[in-house]
């Protein structure tokens, strides 16, 4: 079993609508949650993070976490084109200094 | 606002070359981090550093090596290039002061291996 496991995708959305990206991870001594997004062949890019359970937002993204499920979320509401890209779900683990390890990441096309 | 500077951005090895990735974090952080991505992989990890000491092993091949100087730059040496070493190489920095690790990526080294 993977660390961190994301659903590969691709998800589709039309533009406007909610994207929902989901994320499961298996340490339950995890701390702390990160959504990076890449687009292709570029780096990966932090968009959101987490540490307490509940909800987090931040323009029209927002994050929630909840640590009895272990279970990470993001939501991004009214869908633009040019967030076509693969979120990663990073998390750190329990031992070993915060090494972040990351999903295998959902692949998001919004559809114009 | 400085980045995370890695160099070279593409690089082409034979096998069983060797090959030097440099990564210069953004200014006054302290933790360096490298990342290995093949083709629709995630990034897998390979070995950290904090002021200059290794702080964390994950994937690295025996044939790789790497090490944090004094001016926090890192560089990480690869040996015995095989074809599956081809892959982007991502660096990252982060300032452990703040207590959660937020990783700031350079943009990559390309290996080809050939």
């Amino acid at each position: 079993q993977k660390e961190v496991e994301q659903n590969s995708g691709p998800l589709s959305v039309p533009e406007g609508a909610i994207a929902s990206l989901n994320c499961t991870y298996s340490d339950r001594g995890s701390q702390s949650f990160f959504w990076y997004r890449q687009y292709s062949g570029k780096s990966p890019e932090l968009i959101m993070f987490i540490y307490s359970n509940g909800d987090k937002e931040d323009g029209r993204f927002t994050a929630q976490l909840n640590k009895a499920s272990q279970y990470v979320s993001l939501l991004i509401r009214d869908s633009q084109p040019s967030d076509s890209a693969t979120y990663l779900c990073a998390v750190t683990l329990s031992g070993g200094y915060q090494k972040v390890t990351f999903g295998t990441g959902t692949k998001l096309q919004v559809i114009p | 606002a400085a980045g995370v500077i890695q160099s070279p951005r593409h690089l082409i090895k034979e096998k069983r070359e060797t090959a030097t990735l440099k990564c210069y974090p953004i200014p006054r952080h302290d933790t360096v981090y490298w990342y290995q991505q093949g083709p629709g992989q995630d990034p897998q990890f390979l070995i950290s550093f904090y002021e200059k000491m290794q702080s964390d092993k994950g994937s690295i091949p025996d044939r790789f090596s790497a090490q944090q100087f004094s001016d926090y730059h890192s560089e990480l040496n690869m040996s015995s290039l095989e074809l599956g070493d081809s892959a982007l190489y991502f660096c990252a920095s982060s300032l452990r002061g703040t207590g959660f690790e937020k990783l700031f990526f350079g943009s990559g080294t390309q290996l080809s291996v050939l």
